[in-house]
């Protein structure tokens, strides 16, 4: 069966420090990706999207993620977080399934940023 | 354009009985799916419509069920309610190809 794992549950950083999320999928076919966002209060955002082309995709608020092929990865990164990021970020794989699509989500990882 | 949509926001009910849930999706998209979610398992995908046919499910006991009207507006049901129902339901719309789902705020059912 597919699979997302998250290796991060929870992320403590500073404002200004580097993020990076990991994110693996069990997948052996075409899949697309995607990492969506939870503000403290809000409903799921989507972040960034990957389906084909240039592996290294960039979403909004200077999110950006690589997908790479050989580790079933699609990782997510940020050079400089704010005390706004502050939200649970899951990454998401679009795999078939029984002829049809789903989105099969990862356990999420709760990012807490400190001014 | 406006959201996703769901009705309605917060939800109590007791061990036993039944509950619908309503959600009308971003015009013109035509696929709706619904999601568990729950601080144990995370988000969990619950089926999936499309132009008023389930076309995906997920693993749920068929005390979970759904309908999609032919305005792509859609209902989740779950009847005998358990404790263990208790979660933030979510439900997403997309245009259906490209699966791009677009979620609304969630219905939160407590389940006493």
């Amino acid at each position: 069966a597919q699979s997302v794992s998250q290796h991060n549950h929870h992320v403590i950083l500073s404002e200004a420090a580097s993020l990076e999320l990991g994110c693996n999928y069990s997948y052996g076919g075409t899949v697309n990706l995607f990492w969506y966002v939870q503000y403290p209060g809000q409903h799921l955002q989507l972040l960034l999207k990957y389906f084909s082309g240039d592996p290294l995709v960039k979403g909004i608020k200077g999110f950006e993620a690589e997908f790479i092929k050989s580790k079933f990865s699609f990782n997510l990164r940020k050079p400089s977080v704010q005390w706004s990021d502050t939200a649970e970020y899951f990454c998401a794989v679009n795999a078939q399934s029984g002829g049809y699509n789903k989105l099969i989500f990862g356990a999420g990882t709760r990012l807490a940023v400190h001014p | 354009k406006a959201g996703v949509t769901q009705t309605p926001r917060y939800l109590i009910k007791t061990r036993g009985q039944q509950v619908t849930l309503s959600c009308s999706p971003i015009s013109g998209h035509r696929s709706v799916s619904w999601y568990q979610q729950t601080p144990g398992q995370g988000l969990q995908f619950l089926f999936e419509y499309f132009s008023e046919t389930q076309r995906n499910k997920g693993n749920f006991p068929g005390r979970f069920s759904g309908r999609q009207f032919s305005n792509s507006r859609s209902e989740m049901n779950v009847s005998t309610l358990e404790l263990g129902d208790s979660a933030l339901y979510l439900c997403a719309s997309s245009l259906g190809g490209d699966r791009v789902e677009f979620f609304g705020p969630g219905t939160r059912l407590t389940v006493l």
